[in-house]
């Protein structure tokens, strides 16, 4: 895997709490991005991140929050969880944009929310 | 909404057979790419091809692009045991952001 770690790996919440989900990079990638996966959707974009503190929504961004302070960290928010959250999240990185560049795909984090 | 839809959404096939899976897309794009993910696991980058291409390979793969049609496939060839996974197209129509499909389920029996 290229240098992205994903935090926590697995976390099991309750409905109506706060959740925080931390992508953090090695690779000095300028672009970052949030995917939920669902059986029967494929990847869907949350948000994305086109530089510190530039970020944009994706299709899927109701509920959800992002924040980048630094080049290596892009944190996903989910401010009040609910169980249509309960999904398994990736970060993504991307040296530019895609119309030249793959992205590469951090392990993942299985979130449920009870 | 998904602008890349694979087909068929499953595959069964015997070691050393080829697999080949279709993928269409909705609007004009300006690269196409194709991801493996196995159980439990990231996604990995496997190819991408540009709209002013038709075809390419790396390795074992083929994939195709027909812009006319807004259709790609993806042709993995003497298959093994080890391509038993998901498989994805990834449509990009702008520079930011890529729209995938719900994929491709390949079993490959020894």
């Amino acid at each position: 895997d290229a240098g992205i770690t994903q935090s926590p790996r697995h976390k099991v919440t309750e409905t109506g709490t706060p959740v925080t989900l931390r992508c953090h990079q090695t690779e000095n990638h300028r672009y970052m991005y949030w995917y939920r996966q669902d059986p029967g959707h494929g990847l869907r974009l949350i948000h994305y991140s086109y530089g510190v503190k530039d970020t944009d929504k994706g299709e899927v961004s109701d509920g959800y929050s992002v924040s980048r302070s630094k080049t290596e960290d892009f944190l996903l928010t989910l401010e009040s969880a609910t169980s249509s959250q309960t999904s398994v999240y990736f970060c993504a990185i991307s040296e530019s944009g895609t119309g030249f560049y793959e992205q590469y795909f951090g392990p993942g984090t299985r979130l449920t929310v009870t | 909404s998904q602008q890349g839809e694979e087909d068929p959404q499953a595959l069964s096939i015997q070691e050393g057979e080829n697999a080949t899976m279709n993928c269409s897309y909705k609007t004009s794009i300006n690269n196409l790419q194709w991801y493996r993910q196995n159980s439990g696991r990231g996604l990995v980058h496997l190819i991408l091809i540009r709209s002013n291409e038709r075809e390419k390979h790396s390795g074992r793969l083929r994939v195709t692009l027909d812009t006319s049609k807004k259709s790609s496939s993806l042709l993995i060839t003497a298959s093994r045991a080890a391509d038993t996974a998901s498989y994805f197209c990834a449509a990009s129509s702008n520079d930011y952001k890529l729209s995938f499909g719900a994929g491709t389920t390949v079993t490959v029996r020894a």
